[in-house]
């Protein structure tokens, strides 16, 4: 079956402490990025890659680092987690870029809670 | 202005209903505009791209209007499985789409 998973799916953490979110895609899409969603401002991108390797800032980077070592992972590092990282976090992936008439295939999500 | 901006409802409708959405957009330059469906507490999932010449899936049309820059998704003879967000997005820069808040529909029995 063709997904995206996200682990884990719930975690409560205190600040500061260092935590990794993982993404893992089995279509072979080059493209991958993370979104965090809050209430009444939507979708926001953090990071994006477009390829093993090649990895950019989104629109809300500040607090957060990725990785892409390889084609079908694409975990999400909070080196120091702070409350106002507090948020559902959604991994996607396409076949191409965002931008073009291609269909993102969204993660579970994960719910993060930092105290 | 928001890049992307929907009226958040709630559209409270009975089954059976037509109801419309609309969305606009401020970046004359995109070129790739979507609906997405996002259930309470899950993923959003494509419902629909959006062509220029408007396009019908089933019970559901989505219109482009570039002039106004605005994008449309009427939902006919609505069923309590259409309940959720919809979410309106756009493909911006070349590599991200931007997504609006969402539109709270809820059909009632």
């Amino acid at each position: 079956e063709a997904q995206v998973t996200q682990n884990p799916r719930y975690l409560i953490t205190v600040t500061g402490k260092k935590l990794t979110v993982t993404c893992s895609q089995n279509m072979n899409h080059e493209y991958m990025s993370w979104y965090r969603q809050d209430p009444g401002l939507g979708l926001r991108q953090i990071y994006y890659s477009m390829n093993v390797e090649v990895t950019d800032k989104g629109d809300v980077p500040e607090g957060y680092k990725v990785s892409r070592k390889e084609k079908r992972n694409f975990p999400l590092i909070l080196e120091s987690p702070s409350p106002n990282q507090t948020s559902l976090y959604f991994c996607a992936s396409s076949l191409g870029l965002a931008g073009g008439q291609v269909t993102q295939y969204f993660g579970p999500g994960t719910r993060l809670t930092v105290l | 202005r928001k890049e992307v901006e929907q009226d958040p409802g709630p559209f409270n409708v009975p089954e059976g209903a037509t109801v419309a959405f609309n969305c606009t957009y401020s970046n004359s330059a995109s070129q790739s505009f979507f609906w997405y469906r996002q259930d309470c507490r899950k993923e959003p999932k494509l419902l629909m791209s959006v062509y220029s010449s408007g396009n019908e899936d089933g019970r559901f049309t989505a219109q482009l209007n570039r002039a106004s820059q605005y994008i449309s998704l009427l939902i006919r003879d609505s069923k309590l499985s259409d309940s959720a967000t919809y979410l309106c997005v756009y493909g911006g820069a070349t590599n991200k789409l931007i997504f609006g808040t969402g539109t709270l529909l809820a059909v009632q029995p």
